[in-house]
């Protein structure tokens, strides 16, 4: 158990659709940042929020977005879904703003499973 | 930019010992390790910052070497429940004030114990 959430666990769009997937962070933790991560290969980033601003951004295209709230809890927005989009997203929330400063550790939740058809 | 991990699999039986080794081509400030297990979040082993200090979690520990950009995980006497996909997760210097950088995950080295 690590304290963090992800919901749904599993969801399947069609393409062109739009998504929308939620994680709730440990109460506390400023950071949260989200990854998507294809079958055998490790998790790529997709950005990073700090106290409810972008903190950092990966090589993903503008149709991914999210938001960060006040009461730990975040989304990541797809829009006009590809195939390719098929994968596991995974958030994890740390303490401090990035992962380096004050020998953070980033607590991982057990992810959603997006397949696109 | 994405780590290197060697081997990519490793099959152990109980009580052999493994290393996993992590290479990036940038100055590195820290190495995290993660274990996933299958349909399972990532989870935490250990953080090395720069400085080359070793860590020991249990029976598993790690080693970065700041002037080469690389660190090794060690396990030793390996247990059935070590089983899973050990990934590393490298962290660049920061570039600006804004925040350290994004950690960038290798593409990981699946470990099989059998008993």
């Amino acid at each position: 158990e690590t304290g963090v959430t992800q919901s749904p666990t599993h969801l399947i769009k069609t393409r062109g659709q739009q998504v929308t997937l939620r994680c709730s962070s440990q109460s506390g933790h400023n950071t949260v940042s989200w990854y998507q991560q294809a079958l055998g290969q490790g998790p790529q980033f997709i950005f990073q929020y700090y106290r409810e601003e972008e903190n950092g951004r990966g090589n993903f295209p503008p149709r991914f977005s999210g938001l960060q709230f006040p009461n730990y809890s975040s989304e990541l927005n797809v829009n006009a879904l590809e195939l390719d989009d098929s994968a596991l997203y995974l958030c994890a929330s740390s303490l401090d703003r990035g992962f380096g400063s004050g020998n953070t550790e980033a607590f991982f939740g057990q992810g959603t499973r997006l397949t696109v058809v | 930019q994405q780590p290197v991990q060697s081997p990519q699999a490793v099959i152990l039986r109980e009580g052999e010992d493994a290393v996993i080794n992590c290479s990036s081509s940038k100055a590195l400030y820290s190495v995290h390790w993660y274990r996933q297990k299958h349909g399972e979040a990532p989870v935490f082993l250990m953080i090395l910052l720069k400085g080359g200090e070793q860590k020991g979690h249990e029976k598993i520990s790690a080693s970065f070497n700041e002037k080469k950009q690389q660190s090794s995980l060690y396990l030793t006497a390996s247990q059935l429940s070590y089983s899973g996909t050990y990934f590393c997760g490298t962290e660049g210097l920061a570039t600006s004030n804004f925040g350290n950088e994004k950690l960038t995950f290798g593409t990981g080295t699946r470990l099989t114990i059998i008993p």
